[in-house]
Order: C-alpha cells, then sequence, then structure tokens
C-alpha cells in the first residue's frame, strides 16, 4: 500500500516558536488532509488541500504537487497547540477505501 | 455542520462478550469508515461502507463485522471481544459530492479486560 511519511514524529517547542510539520507521499493524489487530534479527543480536520496553500488564523497548510509534499506551519506557537497532527491523502483513482493515514506528529508547545 | 456522533466515549467489556459500537451521521454521505488508532501504528482500516447494506474488508477486519440497514448508521461489531482488541475506535464518513470532505467522529475508547 502506498505510503504517507510524516516528520518529525515528536516535537517539543517554546510557546511562540514556528513550528513546521512535513508530510510526503508516493503518488498521485486527489487531496491532502491536515487533521488535529488533543489528546483522549476526536480528529479534527483543520485542512483539505488540492494544490497551493490554505490559512486559517495561525495555522498555514502548504502542498507541493510535484515533489508530494506538504507542510503544516504554525505561527506563534501556544500550548493550546500541543496535539497530534496527522496528515493524509486520497490517492487518484485509490478506490472507495478512503484516506491514507501518516502516523502522527506528537506535537508539545511548552509555556 | 456535519456531524458524526458515536454512540460510546468510554466502553468497558468483557472478554467474550459481543460488542457494538455505533456511528450516526447526519449529512447524507454516502461512504462511512471504521478505524482503529493504537500508538505508534496510527490509524487503521477496519471496515468501509460505500452504500446501505454494502460493506468492505479494509486492512484489518479479523475479529469484526459490521452493519448497514440504513444510509445514516454503520455498526461496528465484535463477536467475541478480546484484549488485544482495546483501542480507540473513530467512526468517519466522507462525501464525494456536495460538501465533499472528510468528517470524524469523537472516538470510542473500548477497554477489554
Amino acid at each position: 500500500k502506498n505510503e504517507v511519511e510524516q516528520s518529525p514524529q515528536n516535537l517539543t517547542a517554546q510557546e511562540g516558536e514556528f513550528i513546521t510539520i512535513n508530510c510526503s507521499y508516493s503518488v498521485g493524489i486527489s487531496a491532502l488532509h491536515w487533521l488535529q487530534q488533543h489528546p483522549g479527543g476526536g480528529i479534527v480536520s483543520l485542512f483539505m488541500l488540492s494544490s497551493g496553500k490554505k490559512k486559517h488564523g495561525r495555522l498555514i497548510a502548504t502542498i507541493n504537487i510535484q515533489e508530494k509534499h506538504s507542510s503544516l506551519h504554525i505561527t506563534a506557537s501556544h500550548p493550546r497547540d500541543s496535539a497530534v497532527y496527522i496528515c493524509a491523502v486520497l490517492y487518484s483513482g485509490g478506490g472507495a477505501d478512503g484516506l491514507t493515514f501518516g502516523k502522527g506528529t506528537h506535537l508539545i508547545i511548552q509555556p | 455542520d456535519v456531524k458524526v456522533t458515536q454512540s460510546s466515549r468510554y466502553l468497558v467489556k468483557r472478554t467474550g462478550e459481543k460488542v457494538f459500537l455505533e456511528c450516526v451521521q447526519d449529512m447524507d454521505h454516502e461512504n462511512m469508515f471504521w478505524y482503529r488508532q493504537d500508538p505508534g501504528l496510527g490509524l487503521r482500516l477496519i471496515y468501509f461502507s460505500y452504500d446501505v447494506k454494502m460493506k468492505e474488508k479494509g486492512d484489518i477486519p479479523e475479529g469484526y463485522s459490521v452493519s448497514r440497514e440504513k444510509k445514516e448508521r454503520f455498526s461496528l461489531i465484535l463477536e467475541s471481544a478480546s484484549t488485544n482488541q482495546t483501542s480507540m475506535y473513530l467512526c468517519a464518513s466522507f462525501s464525494t459530492g456536495e460538501g465533499y470532505g472528510y468528517t470524524f467522529g469523537s472516538g470510542t475508547r473500548l477497554t477489554v479486560v
């Protein structure tokens, strides 16, 4: 099965730092999702991208289709951003079995 | 807002019990999914359904079955619960039409003792 690779696996940073989480995938996709999961919580969809860049508050997601790579950036990070961030892709012509998930990046923002 | 509702947030069951996990979505999505999430393994697909009464095995269907009698409801069944089925279970729905996108439920943390 096609893989989705995320890095880093774990990230600890100080409040206010600029955060970047990376995601790479292997073949053509129709969409890429960035998901957020707080400890013990359900999953929330942050962004769905098929090209370019999207911004929501302090969160920015970019995708480079040619390089098969996406990044999630958090500006002016805050302890409430501490969560697991998951990249997931919907492969082109991938059938009805839905998203392929990365293993997630566990982010801790210390005050 | 699209809502995917899972009936239980936390569940404790005994080994050998039959367990039902219920998932309901309110946006007429065709596709519904059941995943389990384990540390270090990420989300793994158990079963999915693309229409009423249709079901397909995912990557780890062993020990599970599903039922989709109505479009809005997708049930995951553990026929005889075992301790290795202790996990977080997440339901999701997906539309390829209007309202395109994935929506996840809040998860059920199941402990089998």
